[in-house]
């Protein structure tokens, strides 16, 4: 039970390039959301999946794009990024209503 | 809009005292998580308070919620070293019909516990 994972690890991405940070879990949990974590800053929620076929907006999603491949997967897809995406990016999964998030390691993105 | 404030923001110690990390919310809630995160690491959740007057606790480390006052504390009792690292709290909120939540994290307490 490897629980959910994530990625790359690590990317440098030059302005304007394109990529998908994957994200997986083995633990048939519905919901699965991606967050950012910049420095001083908490985490902030970019997108959110309560179930597969659904995705929802959260506080920052401008710029980014997510798929709710099926149950396990959930990417997020940066069409052309800046240097302002330059952040760790976790991904979280939750069974049901009210229950824990559970992290995966994080995906330590740059943009130059 | 919900705003989670966490203080301190740093909070250096010495091993064998105790401490309190206070988190504030802004909207009512009855569900507040405590996460640990360690450098470079990811989150490990740490309590679940789910009702007014909860308690929880786990070896050093004591959460408690009010939620009239909006008010969670994480109490910290004689410190050890590997107590150190970033501890955020997080809030639910509901939104989107009530079947869906989202967390809204306090920006983190990083604590140090000097030898």
């Amino acid at each position: 039970n490897a629980g959910v994972t994530q990625t790359p690890k690590f990317q440098v991405l030059k302005t304007g390039q394109s990529m998908t940070l994957q994200c997986a879990q083995d633990m048939n949990h519905n919901s699965m959301y991606w967050y950012r974590q910049d420095p001083g800053m908490g985490l902030r929620l970019i997108y959110y999946s309560a179930s597969e076929g659904t995705t929802d907006k959260g506080e920052v999603p401008n710029g980014y794009n997510v798929s709710r491949l099926n149950k396990r997967e959930f990417s997020l897809r940066l069409e052309s990024a800046a240097p302002s995406q330059t952040s760790v990016y976790f991904c979280a999964s939750r069974a049901g209503e009210w229950e824990t998030q559970y992290f995966g390691p994080g995906t330590r993105l740059l943009v130059l | 809009e919900l705003k989670v404030e966490q203080n301190p923001l740093f909070l250096s110690m010495q091993e064998g005292k105790n401490y309190t990390i206070y988190c504030n919310y802004s909207t009512t809630s009855d569900r507040l998580y405590w996460y640990r995160q360690d450098p470079g690491k990811s989150l490990e959740s740490l309590f679940v308070l789910l009702s007014n007057g909860a308690v929880k606790q786990e070896g050093r480390l004591m959460a408690s919620l009010d939620t009239k006052a909006r008010l969670s504390t994480l109490h910290i009792t004689a410190a050890v070293h590997d107590l150190s690292a970033t501890y955020f709290c997080a809030v639910v909120f509901q939104w989107s019909g009530g079947s869906n939540y989202k967390l809204t994290f306090g920006k983190g307490t990083l604590l140090t516990v000097n030898p």
